[in-house]
């Protein structure tokens, strides 16, 4: 079965300093793959997505990146935290397109994200 | 664009008594619609969709949602709530824009509060 893994769950960074939340995917091949961010425990924004390794795109401009090195893994990056960037950051998988019809997401456990 | 609205911020249901909570959609051609519960420090757990077919459908821990057409209406419901059912509900509507990924919109939930 596919199982999706998040890590760390928790992290205080303080302003300034750069940030690596990673996210793996194991049981399945050439998943598209997503990032969240989740503010005051409510609405789900975008922030990327990814339907293959390299291959990254970006809903709305931040101070975020990501990246895709490997198939099942998907890295959510910044060079310096902002006290805006705050929140809990959500991983999340689905089959590629083609076989994606009939599918949901599947969520990771999420990180929570405090920045001081 | 695609939208679904979760008009009620709080639900408080008695343990026991049946509950519904509210989602209305807003989509140009066929409505694919989802239902996700988060529990606290949590990623977002699949519940049931609609894709096609039957208006009533079933899903996971005995949860049902009601897809009304002409309503552009998708109420999650369940006959009997418990306890362990408090939680945070998300409304969501997918589409598949070019680039072969799914755009997931979710509403801004619903939290569930049953009462013992």
């Amino acid at each position: 079965s596919q199982t999706i893994h998040q890590w760390p769950a928790t992290l205080v960074q303080p302003v300034g300093s750069p940030l690596s939340l990673e996210c793996t995917v194991e049981g399945t091949s050439n998943p598209n793959l997503y990032w969240y961010r989740q503010a005051a425990g409510r609405g789900l924004q975008l922030l990327f997505y990814s339907v293959g390794i390299g291959q990254i795109s970006s809903e709305v401009p931040q101070n975020l990146s990501a990246s895709r090195p490997q198939d099942r893994q998907f890295i959510l990056s910044s060079k310096k935290l902002l006290l805006s960037d705050s929140g809990f950051y959500l991983c999340a998988w689905s089959p590629e397109r083609g076989l994606s019809y009939n599918s949901p997401l599947h969520f990771g456990n999420g990180t929570r994200l405090t920045v001081t | 664009a695609q939208s679904v609205a979760q008009p009620e911020d709080q639900v408080n249901v008695a343990e026991g008594n049946p509950l519904t909570v509210k989602c209305t959609y807003s989509v140009s051609g066929n409505p694919y619609l989802f239902w996700y519960v988060q529990y606290p420090n949590r990623g977002l757990q699949f519940l049931l969709k609609y894709i096609t077919g039957d208006n009533l459908v079933k899903g996971s821990y005995g949860f049902e949602a009601e897809f009304n057409k002409s309503q552009t209406s998708f109420h999650l419901k369940k006959p009997s709530a418990l306890v362990s059912d408090s939680a945070l509900y998300f409304c969501a509507v997918r589409d598949f824009p070019s680039g072969g990924y799914q755009k997931v919109t979710f509403g801004t939930g619903t939290k569930l509060q049953v009462i013992p």
